[in-house]
């Protein structure tokens, strides 16, 4: 397709399950952003892939939060042992990386995650 | 800190009237500002750039105005109409690629 897509669009699992997020960018889209969005909040950065690396993780809340991209393309975000204040969309982007800060930012239409 | 702060509270005005929304920020020196729509149930979708050396941007009914030195951008809609009605973000970035959003301020446009 020509947009970013991602799956599953949504997910409830129980408190202390694992699950995965995945995230297909546009093709050519070198770099690779994941955030999550509260329930009336704002979005909160958690990583980016330039390529298949992560240059910034800084926005990961804790070591239970971990992603890859294999191929420079496709990305997954695990949580492990999720917690209820887990719960929220999970919106994944991408981009050219051509200009620092300066890049259109292309986003999927997210994944609402629900942890009881 | 950095901060980047727009209007929590909602904008409601008329059909054909202009809105303003505002993005003040502190403790970046952005190279660029960006503003994105966001529909309820949607990812956010890119609207307008302007850069640090740009006063004002404009696409359509858009306009987007940057002074570096008040740390303010203002975006502005023109003639506006009810599929107007959405979130809208500002976002910019203290270095790198990593983008940080405001909170957003929702636009009601009614008839």
């Amino acid at each position: 397709g020509a947009g970013v897509s991602q799956s599953p669009s949504n997910k409830v699992t129980e408190k202390g399950k694992d699950v995965e997020l995945r995230c297909d960018p546009i093709s050519g889209h070198t770099a690779l952003y994941w955030y999550r969005q509260s329930l009336g909040q704002g979005l909160e950065f958690l990583i980016y892939f330039q390529g298949n690396s992560a240059p910034d993780k800084s926005g990961l809340p804790s070591d239970r939060f971990s992603a890859e991209r294999t191929g420079g393309s496709v990305s997954t975000l695990t949580i492990q042992r999720t917690q209820q204040e887990d719960s929220a969309v999970y919106l994944c982007a991408s981009s050219l990386a051509l200009l620092a800060g300066g890049d259109e930012q292309y986003f999927g239409p997210g994944t609402r995650l629900t942890v009881t | 800190s950095q901060k980047i702060e727009q209007n929590s509270e909602a904008l409601n005005i008329q059909e054909g009237k202009t809105a303003t929304l505002t993005c003040n920020y502190t403790n970046y020196s952005p190279a660029y500002l960006q503003w994105y729509r966001q529909d309820p149930g949607r990812g956010p979708v890119f609207l307008l750039l302007i850069r640090e050396n740009e006063k004002e941007k404009r696409k359509e009914r858009l306009k987007v105005t940057f002074d570096t030195t008040l740390k303010q951008s203002l975006f502005h809609i023109t003639a506006s109409q009810p599929a107007d009605s959405a979130t809208y973000l500002c976002a910019l970035t203290g270095g790198g690629n990593k983008l940080t959003f405001g909170t957003g301020t929702q636009l009601k446009v009614e008839l």
